[in-house]
């Protein structure tokens, strides 16, 4: 059980475009997901609380209108990079807690975004 | 506010000696404490965690660690690795009653064959 699915696991796009990425919680529902950027060989940086039905809330220094987060359901959380630009490059992962637990984050795959 | 050390970036061991990887933190409240293992390009799995009672805990993949209060450690040890531990390792705090996860930079562990 709690399983997290994300996808794309990795997607290439040209600098100026936009793109999405989805976290689903498989088998449970999540009032809360967050996202974290991790760049080579360092550790998660959160980047963005989501809660389900309500606008996300951002870490200090991450664009909101650049990295729009979505959370419509209680299994479905998206992170779109808007306007994406090579710096943008990264490995995305999402974590969802499950509604009623005990706050323990159950991550996703990640998604391997690059900008060329 | 809390903050996680992991003094070793890389750890390099031979293949069936013992590991203990080092995570030190501060917190002025209570913490949970966690360790996650994350392989190449994957996301990360929970390989133990300290919530309350004994202060030893066992994982998966016969990973063991020692939550210290007095010393604020929770370093993550195994007896005899195996090749297939090669991988990067998170220790990571979260207040009780709250969500967010802080995590350290990470280790290195890589067996040697």
């Amino acid at each position: 059980g709690a399983v997290v699915s994300q996808h794309p696991s990795w997607v290439i796009c040209k600098s100026g475009t936009s793109v999405k990425i989805e976290c689903r919680s498989l088998d449970f529902q999540a009032t809360t997901m967050f996202w974290y950027r991790q760049f080579p060989k360092q550790s998660l940086m959160l980047m963005a609380t989501s809660n389900e039905g309500s606008k996300a809330t951002y870490e200090q220094g991450v664009e909101k209108d650049k990295f729009l987060i979505n959370h419509a359901s209680l299994t479905l959380s998206t992170l779109t990079v808007t306007s994406a630009h090579p710096e943008d490059s990264s490995f995305y992962i999402c974590s969802a807690i499950a509604a009623g637990g005990s706050y323990e984050q159950y991550f996703g795959p990640g998604t391997r975004l690059t900008v060329t | 506010a809390q903050s996680v050390t992991q003094l070793d970036s890389q750890v390099p061991v031979f293949e069936e000696a013992p590991v203990e990887l080092r995570c030190n933190y501060s917190s002025s409240v209570s913490v949970y404490l966690f360790w996650y293992v994350q392989y190449p390009n994957q996301g990360l799995q929970l390989l133990l965690k300290y919530l309350s009672g004994s202060t030893l805990v066992k994982g998966i993949n016969g990973f063991e660690a020692e939550f210290n209060k007095s010393q604020t450690s929770f370093h993550l040890r195994k007896p005899s690795v195996h090749i297939s531990d090669t991988a990067e390792y998170f220790c990571a705090v979260r207040p009780g009653g709250y969500q967010k996860v802080t995590f350290g930079t990470g280790t290195k562990l890589q067996v040697i064959p």
